[in-house]
């Protein structure tokens, strides 16, 4: 079945700076690619997503990149702020297996 | 318009009993999944379920299973309840079943702890 990393697990960046999270998957018949935000106690937030015919999209602040042949997408935030902490996720939709999550990347957003 | 509703939002059992947990997905979304999300993990797939039908089953025990109904709402069962069902029963809808590219939706979850 799909297998999915992410890395960093915790990441520690200035207000400001950027932050970087990578996922890869294992099946190359993957189609579909969405990041989500969860803050403490509180639902999983889709932030932006991506499809496989599609190398990049960007909405605002926050991008991500798809690189199908090395089975690897990632989410850029740039000018981040106090508010973007949180735990973030990826996911792969697989047909017949839903989407599988990544293990999660603490993000903390120091003043 | 209203997002992913589940209900309860808090549920203390213990072990060894059965527990229904309900979603209502955002209208006009025909595909209902629920997944286990244990501290500090990210949200495991339990079902799926697309007009009506199992689409998709995780990597769980008989002791949990679901249904869709005609206006798409689900539910899920757990019976004889073990202390490690503790965890947050996340409901998402989507338009469309998994691998059609389509967004999944959350709702807030019903938080499960067993004494």
């Amino acid at each position: 079945g799909e297998n999915v990393e992410q890395h960093p697990s915790t990441l520690s960046v200035q207000e400001g700076d950027s932050a970087v999270i990578k996922c890869t998957y294992s099946d190359s018949a993957s189609n579909y690619f969405p990041w989500y935000k969860q803050e403490l106690g509180k639902r999983p937030q889709l932030i932006i997503d991506i499809r496989s015919n599609v190398g990049e999209k960007k909405d605002q602040r926050i991008a991500v990149t798809l690189n199908k042949t090395a089975k690897h997408f990632s989410l850029h935030i740039t000018e981040t702020q106090p508010e973007d902490s949180a735990v973030y996720f990826c996911a792969v939709d697989n047909y017949g297996q839903n989407f599988v999550f990544g293990p999660g990347t603490r993000l903390s957003v120091l003043p | 318009d209203a997002g992913v509703t589940q209900s309860p939002t808090h549920l203390i059992k213990t072990r060894g009993q059965q527990v229904t947990l309900r979603c209502s997905p955002i209208s006009g979304h025909k595909s209902v999944s629920w997944y286990q999300q244990v501290l500090g993990q990210g949200p495991q797939f339990i079902f799926q379920y697309y007009e009506k039908e199992e689409r998709g089953r995780g990597n769980f025990p008989d002791r949990f299973s679901a249904r869709q109904f005609p206006n798409y709402s689900s539910e899920l069962n757990v019976n004889a309840l073990l202390l490690g069902d503790s965890a947050l029963y996340l409901c998402a809808s989507s338009f469309s079943a998994a691998g059609s590219g389509q967004p999944q939706h959350f709702g807030d979850g019903t938080r499960l702890s067993i004494l």
